[in-house]
């Protein structure tokens, strides 16, 4: 049984498109967040979010609590977003998604 | 402000020996959690430590042990490594306590890379 659930697993995209990643999560949380992973292994937090929609720049994260689903949306989307995303929540302990590899071609 | 440091950045051992990994949390903080990340089974929680107690612990053998000391560093302990162990471990510090009702991000460090031959 896995808390957290995410899809796509692999996506592979051009240069500029809108990208949307997604999870859905089974337990209770006070938090979820967004994780960026690079190969070589260093993770960056991107968003943490409790409620509603953040942004930083290109990204958008959005979290519909009732629903237990977030959206990871990358807009105009750049070789250098490639990356493994992982979704994680915060209950007593941190669950994590799988993680979505994402490869933007130039 | 210095980032999270773990030490060493790669280990080689032999199965049935043991290792100790450490993590220095960014300065304030007074959480360190521990992760394990293989290709298998992806990222997966240990426990965390705050203020030099441990609050949580993940679905692992009682050979993966830690501590934490007064000045919020962070050790962890693996006894009688198995091939299985070889992983990426992680830890990451932040502000406050897992699971409570305030969330405080996570901030992670490099990693060490054990391989267990």
């Amino acid at each position: 049984k896995n808390e957290v659930e995410q899809s796509p697993q692999n996506l592979t995209a051009q240069e500029g498109e809108f990208i949307t990643i997604n999870c859905s999560y089974s337990v209770g949380i006070s938090a979820l967040h967004w994780l960026q992973q690079h190969p070589g292994g260093g993770i960056v937090s991107l968003f943490m979010l409790s409620s509603g929609k953040k942004k930083h720049g290109r990204l958008i994260a959005t979290i519909n609590i009732q629903e237990k689903h977030s959206s990871l949306h990358i807009t105009a989307s750049h070789p250098r977003d490639s990356a493994v995303y992982i979704c994680a929540v915060n209950g007593n302990q941190f669950y994590f998604g799988t993680g979505t590899s994402l490869t933007v071609i130039p | 402000k210095a980032g999270v440091t773990q030490t060493p950045r790669y280990l080689i051992k032999t199965r049935g020996q043991q290792v100790t990994l450490s993590c220095s949390p960014i300065s304030g903080h007074r959480s360190v959690s521990w992760y394990q990340q293989t290709p298998g089974q992806g990222l997966q929680f240990l426990f965390e430590y705050f203020s030099e107690t441990q609050r949580n612990k993940g679905n692992f053998p009682g050979r993966f042990s830690g501590r934490q000391f007064s000045n919020s560093r962070s050790e962890m302990n693996v006894s009688t490594l198995e091939l299985g162990d070889s992983a990426l471990y992680l830890c990451a510090s932040s502000l406050g306590q897992l699971g409570g009702l305030t969330s405080y991000e996570q901030y992670f460090g490099p990693g060490t890379r054990l391989t267990v031959t």
